[in-house]
Order: C-alpha cells, then structure tokens, then sequence
C-alpha cells in the first residue's frame, strides 16, 4: 500500500491568500485525521471524519479553517485567507477499526504564509 | 479531560546507552496507548502500543509495559542507536466512540550521539 499521501509537500503562499491541503487516506481505512504541528503548540487534532462524516471539529481554530471528506479516498483542509500564524506543517492521518485502529500518518504539508 | 505528559527534552545519550522516557496519562476511561515517533522531516510512525493494563508493547528493541497503578507507559530501550534519534510521543485513545482519537504528549526528542 501507497500509506497515506498529502500534496503540496511544501507550500509557500502570501497572507489574505487561500491555501488547499490534499490527502488520500489509506484504502479501506473509515476514519481520517487532521493535525497541526508547530513548535509552540505541538501537534494539535484540528477536525476527523468517520466515514466520510465530520465527526468533532473542536480543534479548528477558526472559521478560515474548513475541511471536506468527499468521499472514502479524498479529503481537503482549506485555509481562506491564510495568516502568517497559519505557517505550520499539517498531517493527515487515517485509520480502521476504530476505536483502537493505529493512525497512520501522512508525510505532511509544510505550510509557510509570508 | 484527558492528557498526556511528557518528560521535557532534549535527551542526549551516547550510542549503546540506557533509554527512559517517562510518559503518564490522565483518562476518564481505560485508554489505550501508544508510543509514536518522528523522524525528521517525515510524519509520525506508530512505534508500539498496549491496549489493557499489564500489557507490554514492543518493537525494534523498544519497550513500554501498561502500569494502570501509576497511569504510566514509559519507553525504555536498552541500548541507543544513532539511528534512534527522533521525536517521541505519548499518546492514548479511549476505548470507546466511533474513531480512534488520539490525545498526544507534547512529544520528547532524542538525541543519540557517538
């Protein structure tokens, strides 16, 4: 199995702009996580699905921050519009099985808002 | 709530040495846990996990035994590599719900030198 994707790898974008975040989570898995990393805050849980259902979004920090599950293989984070306190690196997470299923982790999109 | 709570970093050891990290937890319920760690530049990697109390996880020559008595779940390793160095999180899940919602430590770095 291909693990878990995310595209852009790296993001480099100007504030007030809006940023797209991509993942597939691992095929057959029904629950995907989204993470925030920063150095002060460490790694935060922003929103997760099950199948393909928003199921807590307590940890998105505002209403610029939005997330999509389309569908089993595809899910977006978005950001509109980007803040320079948005620079962070985002990781998508998939699991199944819940509720002990083992995340597995994507490699993670390095965001950087100038 | 639950938590997690980490011993502060960074741990600098020298390659063949004794590894502790003091992980304990704060639940409501009886979690699971896990130890996930990071390379840099790449996302979090599930080391290993326990699901009940007394139960030993291990993978790669690290270990960390369920103690219910302390809340704790503290990784040892018993001899470093330089290839060891990385991030290391604590982590727990409730065994309840409908996804496998991890709350993470603040995380602990490693450093193993020659």
């Amino acid at each position: 199995d291909a693990g878990v994707i995310q595209s852009p790898r790296h993001e480099v974008t100007e504030m007030g702009q809006e940023v797209t975040l991509r993942c597939k989570p691992i095929s057959g898995h029904n629950s995907l996580f989204w993470y925030r990393q920063t150095m002060m805050r460490g790694l935060e849980l922003l929103i997760y699905f099950n199948n393909n259902v928003p199921i807590d979004d307590s940890g998105m920090p505002e209403d610029r921050f939005s997330a999509k599950m389309p569908n089993a293989s595809f899910s977006t984070l978005k950001i509109q519009p980007s803040e320079p306190r948005d620079s962070a690196v985002y990781f998508c997470a998939s699991s199944w099985g819940a509720p002990q299923g083992t995340q597995y982790f994507g490699p993670g999109t390095r965001l950087l808002v100038l | 709530g639950n938590s997690v709570t980490q011993m502060e970093g960074p741990v600098t050891l020298s390659e063949e040495a004794f590894l502790t990290i003091n992980c304990t937890y704060t639940a409501t319920g009886y979690p699971s846990l896990f130890w996930y760690v990071q390379y840099p530049g790449e996302g979090l990697q599930l080391l290993l996990k326990a699901t009940k109390a007394d139960d030993k996880g291990s993978n790669k020559g690290f270990e960390a035994t369920y103690r219910k008595e302390t809340t704790s779940f503290h990784l040892e390793k018993g001899s470093v590599q330089v290839s060891d160095s990385a991030v290391y999180f604590c982590a727990l899940t409730l065994n309840t719900g409908t996804a496998s919602k991890l709350t993470f430590g603040t995380g602990t770095r490693l450093q193993v030198t020659l």
